[in-house]
């Protein structure tokens, strides 16, 4: 199976600073990589789709790159309501792998 | 409106069994791969399984392989988790959710929580 791997897995920024995560995929996945938002208690939330697609209702402060096994979530203005977990997912096969999660909090 | 509804969560103890339930409604149930995924506390979403639009193709995590079994009903617009030999790292909320071909998850239910305690 293909694991995806995440980094780093926590981080702690100031509000408008500019975020980067990565994710990597152990073999090629084209780019079927979904990135996800989920906050304490809530149902995780689509936010990047096809690797750099933005998910309709999300702030254009995210944005998506990459292709094959290389990936990254980048937040281009850090804001409160933005500390959550974020994960990468692949979706070309089952099983539907995860990142191991990225938490983003307000230094 | 598309809707997930999970049931069947509760406290059952280490070495026992439970029956999740998903009902599904606003969609063409029978058309559609359906996945179960978990939060365990603390700790980052799981894929458990995922069980292919006919029933007949089914996926477990290895953590879960040879304990759990997804099922689904067509007729009834349900999916199921067959979970035994349960141990307290099953302990976690469980999601399903739609799932559509070469696309992410489109729809989640609400998940329902399972306590694997003594």
């Amino acid at each position: 199976d293909i694991q995806m791997t995440q980094s780093p897995s926590s981080l702690s920024a100031s509000v408008g600073d500019r975020v980067t995560i990565t994710c990597r995929a152990s073999q090629g996945i084209s780019n079927y990589l979904a990135w996800y938002q989920q906050k304490p208690g809530k149902v995780p939330i689509l936010l990047i789709y096809g690797a750099s697609t933005l998910q309709s209702g999300v702030p254009s402060r995210f944005s998506g790159s990459g292709s094959g096994t290389d990936f990254t979530l980048t937040i281009g203005s850090l804001q409160p309501e933005d500390v959550a977990v974020y994960y990468c997912q692949k979706y070309n096969t089952a099983p539907r792998t995860f990142g191991q999660g990225t938490k983003v909090e307000i230094k | 409106e598309v809707q997930l509804v999970e049931s069947g969560g509760g406290l059952v103890q280490p070495g026992g069994s439970l029956r999740l339930s998903c009902a599904a409604s606003g969609f063409t149930f029978s058309s559609y791969t359906m996945t179960w995924v978990r939060h365990a506390p603390g700790k980052g979403l799981e894929y458990v399984s995922s069980i292919n639009d006919r029933g007949s193709s089914t996926t477990y995590a290895d953590s879960v392989k040879g304990r759990f079994t997804i099922s689904r009903d067509n007729s009834k617009n349900m999916v199921y988790l067959q979970m035994n030999s349960l141990t307290a790292d099953d302990t976690a909320v469980y999601y399903c959710a739609k799932t559509p071909p070469l696309a992410p998850f489109d729809y989640w239910g609400q998940g329902t929580l399972v306590t694997v305690s003594s």
